[in-house]
């Protein structure tokens, strides 16, 4: 257990509609990303938080959003979805406070698994 | 270009021998992180571990040993004593340094490779 849960675990809904991802990162960490893992594509990097503030952005849609809040819990919101946008989606969590960036591992959480309709 | 190339799709193993992962990666920042991460088929990402571009040893974790060659830019993970349980997909994945511009807070992931570990 990497300490990140995520809610929901599976999520099937149909196209179009609108969707929210729920994350919470390990006790102490003030790093959250979002990634996503299909098959054509892989595994993707979506956006980080640091603290309450966007701090990186990768490729996410702009049917897409994202936010941290004070708890430094984060919500990944998908919209309009498509049949494409069916895939697991992973919240990682990380320190963010090492003096050396490359070494802030980053653990994830179990997934979503977004079945568009 | 592909950042991280892992060019092994899928393995074999016999239970309690060593197997090699390979990954070959792509980048001109002279700081940079890489990553393994093993997927089982449950789905979740499992950290099993880390080399930094300036440390001097191998790493390791347990039976997991990571071979990094610095000039040949490859970083390979080595399992030793497999395990049924090691069955899954194995990902690389680089962290590049402020140098690379961009996004680079991102880890850059492989394909995988997918490991059987036969009895």
């Amino acid at each position: 257990d990497s300490g990140v849960t995520q809610t929901p675990k599976h999520l099937i809904t149909a196209t179009g509609q609108r969707v929210t991802l729920r994350c919470s990162p390990r006790s102490g960490d003030l790093s959250v990303y979002w990634y996503q893992q299909s098959l054509d594509q892989g595994l993707q990097f979506l956006i980080q938080y640091y603290n309450g503030e966007e701090r990186a952005k990768g490729n996410i849609l702009e049917r897409f959003s994202a936010q941290q809040f004070p708890d430094l819990h984060s919500e990944l919101n998908l919209s309009s979805l498509e049949l494409g946008d069916s895939a697991l989606y992973f919240c990682a969590s990380s320190p963010g406070t090492v003096l050396l960036p490359i070494t802030d591992t980053q653990y994830f959480g179990p997934g979503t698994r977004l079945t568009v309709l | 270009a592909q950042k991280i190339t892992q060019t092994q799709p899928g393995m074999f193993v016999q239970e309690k021998e060593a197997v090699t992962l390979d990954c070959t990666y792509d980048t001109s920042d002279p700081s940079y992180g890489l990553f393994w991460y093993k997927q089982p088929s449950s789905g979740e990402m499992i950290f099993l571990i880390y080399q930094g571009s300036y440390d001097q040893q191998n790493a390791t974790e347990g039976r997991y040993s990571l071979n990094f060659q610095k000039a040949r830019k490859s970083a390979n993970l080595v399992i030793s004593a497999s395990q049924l349980g090691d069955s899954a997909m194995y990902f690389c994945a680089m962290r590049e340094g402020p140098l690379s511009g961009g996004a680079t807070n991102k880890l850059i992931f492989g394909t995988g490779t997918l490991l059987a570990v036969q009895p």
